[in-house]
C-alpha cells in the first residue's frame, strides 16, 4: 500500500518568506510525527499529534514554526520568515498508535533558505 | 521527557565481524525501543524493535538486547558486511508520548 507522502520534495525559499510543507500519513495512522534532520545529524523531534490533537508544541524550535493536522489525516508544518538556519529536511512518520508501533517514514522535504 | 543516548556517534569494522551499539534511555516507563538504519539520502527504516516485555529478540543477523533495570538496551550486528554500512538510530517512548532519538552511530563496514 501507499506509504507516507510528503510534498514538496524540495523546497528552495528566499530568507523571510513563508513556506508550508506537507505531509500525507499512511491511512489509519492515529499518529503523525514531524521531525528535523540537518546534513549529517540526528533526528530533532519537533510536535506529534494524536489524532488531530497536538499534546507538546515544545519540540518547536521558535514561534515561527506552527503545525496542524486535520480529518486525522493531512498535516502541514508552516515555518514564517525563514531563516538559513531553518534549511533541513524535514521528516514526517505517523504509526498505527502512538508510541507502541513502528514509525513509517516519507522520504522528507529538503528545504534550502537562501 | 525521554531522553535518549547513544555511543558510539562512529563505528568501523571489518567486513565479517560485529558490531555493537548501545543506548541508555531516562524514562523508566519507556516500553517501547526501535531501531532505524537510515542509508545516505534515504529516510530511516525499522530494522527490529523491542517491547519492555521481552529481554532480546533476534532477526537474522541482527539483534536487540534490554536491560530494564539499568535502562539500556544495545544493537548486535553480526557478521557485517558492507551493505550495513549506515547510519543507525536507537528510539524509545513511554507509548502516551512522543517518540525519542538517539543522536545517531555511523557505522563503516569495510570490505
Amino acid at each position: 500500500g501507499a506509504g507516507v507522502s510528503q510534498s514538496p520534495s524540495n523546497k528552495v525559499t528566499e530568507k523571510g518568506k513563508d513556506v508550508e510543507l506537507r505531509c500525507d500519513p499512511i491511512s489509519g495512522h492515529t499518529a503523525l510525527y514531524w521531525y528535523r534532520q540537518r546534513l549529517g545529524q540526528g533526528l530533532e523531534f519537533l510536535i506529534y499529534f494524536q489524532g488531530n490533537s497536538a499534546p507538546d508544541k515544545s519540540g518547536l524550535p521558535s514561534d515561527r514554526f506552527s503545525a496542524e493536522r486535520t480529518g486525522e489525516s493531512v498535516s502541514t508544518l508552516t515555518i514564517q520568515r525563514t531563516q538559513q538556519e531553518d534549511s533541513a529536511v524535514y521528516l514526517c512518520a505517523s504509526s498505527y498508535i502512538l508510541g507502541n508501533s513502528p514509525l513509517h517514514f516519507g522520504n522528507g522535504t529538503r528545504l534550502t533558505v537562501t | 521527557g525521554e531522553n535518549v543516548e547513544q555511543h558510539p556517534s562512529t563505528l568501523s569494522v571489518q567486513e565479517g565481524d560485529s558490531a555493537v551499539i548501545k543506548c541508555t534511555y531516562s524514562d523508566s516507563a519507556s516500553n517501547y525501543f526501535p531501531w532505524y538504519k537510515q542509508e545516505l539520502g534515504k529516510r530511516p527504516q525499522l530494522i527490529i524493535d523491542i517491547r519492555s516485555n521481552v529481554g532480546e529478540k533476534k532477526d537474522q543477523r541482527i539483534a536487540v538486547t534490554l536491560n530494564k533495570t539499568a535502562k539500556h538496551f544495545s544493537l548486535h550486528i553480526t557478521e557485517t558486511q558492507p551493505e550495513d554500512s549506515a547510519v543507525y538510530f536507537c528510539a524509545a517512548t513511554a507509548g502516551d508520548n512522543d517518540m525519542r532519538f538517539g543522536a545517531g552511530t555511523r557505522l563503516t563496514v569495510k570490505p
